[in-house]
């Protein structure tokens, strides 16, 4: 089956950016999807097609993927985003999360 | 404004069963299909099922295919996920999400949760 790994965690100060890997065999043949969880709330999807920024997700949040990595970048991170990322893709009528990755912004 | 809203979670003995419900509103999901992802407390997310706009198409994560049936009501526009034969790992929140579906699978809005609990 197909698997999606993130690292468990990762800390950024505020201001600055904070890179978020997913990685998975020829991830870059497919489109990633990034969702955002705060503690007690449900998950919010904040892109779409690797790079997509639905209405009221703020500018800062950008997206790649290629070869086997997707990446979300938080750029001028702020204290409140630090959350859970997931990041998910569809492979032969399944959908994959990774495990997670808590960004803690310090 | 779009809102999808569980409920029919609650506490279940081992091997007993169980059906949610998600009643969407705010749009009409007669093009998007409709999805159950659960979320043991303190750990990660994991896809359940999907199914299509008329209900013809059903997919399942592997290891619970067989106990667990997800169907939908286009008139009432809500989605049901009946579990059965549950088990103490089956213990989570379930969120029911819209899936536009388009190019890709993913979740572009999501209910508030509903969680089950099975223990005797």
């Amino acid at each position: 089956s197909y698997e999606l790994t993130q690292p468990p965690s990762l800390s950024v100060s505020p201001g600055q950016t904070a890179s978020i890997p997913c990685s998975g065999d020829r991830l870059g043949d497919k489109y990633v999807s990034w969702y955002q969880q705060r503690p007690g709330q449900s998950p919010v999807l904040v892109l779409s097609e690797d790079n997509k920024r639905p209405s009221g997700i703020p500018e800062r949040f950008s997206g790649s993927n290629s070869g086997n990595t997707a990446t979300l970048t938080i750029s001028g991170t702020q204290p409140m985003d630090e959350a859970d990322y997931y990041c998910q893709a569809w492979d032969n009528s399944i959908v994959v999360f990774g495990g997670g990755t808590k960004v803690t912004v310090l | 404004e779009v809102q999808l809203v569980e409920s029919g979670g609650g506490l279940v003995q081992p091997g007993g069963s169980l059906r949610l419900s998600c009643a969407a509103s705010g749009f009409t999901c007669t093009n998007c299909w409709l999805s159950w992802v659960r979320q043991i407390p303190g750990k990660g997310l994991e896809w359940v099922a999907s199914i299509d706009p008329d209900g013809s198409e059903k997919d399942y994560v592997a290891s619970l295919k067989g106990r667990f049936i997800i169907s939908r009501d286009n008139a009432k526009n809500s989605v049901y996920l009946q579990m059965n034969g549950l088990r103490a790992e089956d213990t989570a929140v379930y969120y029911c999400a819209r899936d536009p579906h388009t190019p890709t699978s993913y979740f572009d809005s999501w209910g508030q949760g509903t969680l089950v609990t099975v223990s005797s």
